[in-house]
C-alpha cells in the first residue's frame, strides 16, 4: 500500500518569503506527526496531530511556524517569513492511534528539503 | 533536553563485521525505538523495546535497554554493504496519550565491501 507522501520534495526560497509543505499520511492513521532535520542533527520533533484532539504544538519553534490537519488525512506545515536558519529537512510521520506497540511505530515520509536563500 | 545521543558519531567497518551503536537518553521512557534512514530518504523503524524488556531480537539486529543507565545499543551481525545507513535512537514518553518521539543525533555506519 502507500506509505507518507510529502510534497515537494525540494523547497528553494528566498529569506522573508513564505512557504507551505504538504503531508499524506497512510490511509486509516489518525496520528500525524512533523519533525525537523538539520544538516548533521537529529530530528526535532515539531507538532503532534491525534484525530480531533487539540494538536500538542509544543515543538513549534517560534510563532511563525503553523500546522493544519484536515481531519484524519492531510496536513499542512506553513512557515512565514523564512529565516536561513528555518532550511532543513521536514519530515512527516504517521501511526496508528492508541498506546503502546504496535501503535507506536511511526511511519515516515521522504521529506521535503527546505532551502532558505 | 530529552533527547537522545548516540556514539559514535560515525562508524567504518568491513563486510561480515558486527556494528555497535549505542544510545544514552536523560528522562524516563515508556520505550525506545531504533530507525535508519537511508540518504535521501525517510526513515524506517527498525525494533522497538519498551521500558520493561531488558534485549530483544530482529533478524540480523540485537537491542539492549539498561534504563538504569538510560542507555540501549543496537548491535548489527554480520553486516553488510546494503547496511550503510544513518541509524537513529528515538524515546517515546507516554505524555497525555502522545506517541511523539525524540531522536537522537545519529550514527552513520560505513559497510565496505
Amino acid at each position: 500500500g502507500a506509505g507518507v507522501s510529502q510534497s515537494p520534495s525540494n523547497k528553494v526560497t528566498e529569506k522573508g518569503k513564505d512557504v507551505e509543505l504538504r503531508c499524506d499520511p497512510i490511509s486509516g492513521h489518525t496520528a500525524l506527526y512533523w519533525y525537523r532535520q538539520r544538516l548533521g542533527q537529529g530530528l526535532e520533533f515539531l507538532i503532534y496531530f491525534q484525530g480531533n484532539s487539540a494538536p500538542d504544538k509544543s515543538g513549534l519553534p517560534s510563532d511563525r511556524f503553523s500546522a493544519e490537519r484536515t481531519g484524519e488525512s492531510v496536513s499542512t506545515l506553513t512557515i512565514q517569513r523564512t529565516q536561513q536558519e528555518d532550511s532543513a529537512v521536514y519530515l512527516c510521520a504517521s501511526s496508528l492511534a492508541g498506546r503502546g506497540p504496535p501503535h507506536n511505530e511511526q511511519f515516515f515520509g521522504p521529506g521535503t528539503r527546505l532551502t532558505v536563500l | 533536553s530529552q533527547q537522545g545521543e548516540e556514539d559514535p558519531q560515525a562508524l567504518s567497518i568491513q563486510e561480515g563485521e558486527n556494528a555497535t551503536m549505542n544510545c544514552s537518553y536523560k528522562t524516563s521512557i515508556n520505550n525506545l525505538q531504533w530507525y535508519r534512514q537511508n540518504s535521501g530518504r525517510g526513515l524506517v523503524h527498525l525494533i522497538l523495546i519498551r521500558s520493561n524488556e531488558r534485549e530483544k531480537h530482529s533478524g540480523r539486529l540485537r537491542v539492549t535497554l539498561d534504563t538504569s543507565k538510560k542507555s540501549s545499543s543496537l548491535l548489527i551481525t554480520a553486516s553488510r554493504a546494503a547496511d550503510t545507513a544513518s541509524y537513529f535512537c528515538a524515546t517515546a514518553f507516554l505524555r497525555g496519550g502522545a506517541n511523539n518521539l525524540f531522536f537522537g543525533t545519529g550514527t552513520r555506519l560505513t559497510v565496505i565491501p
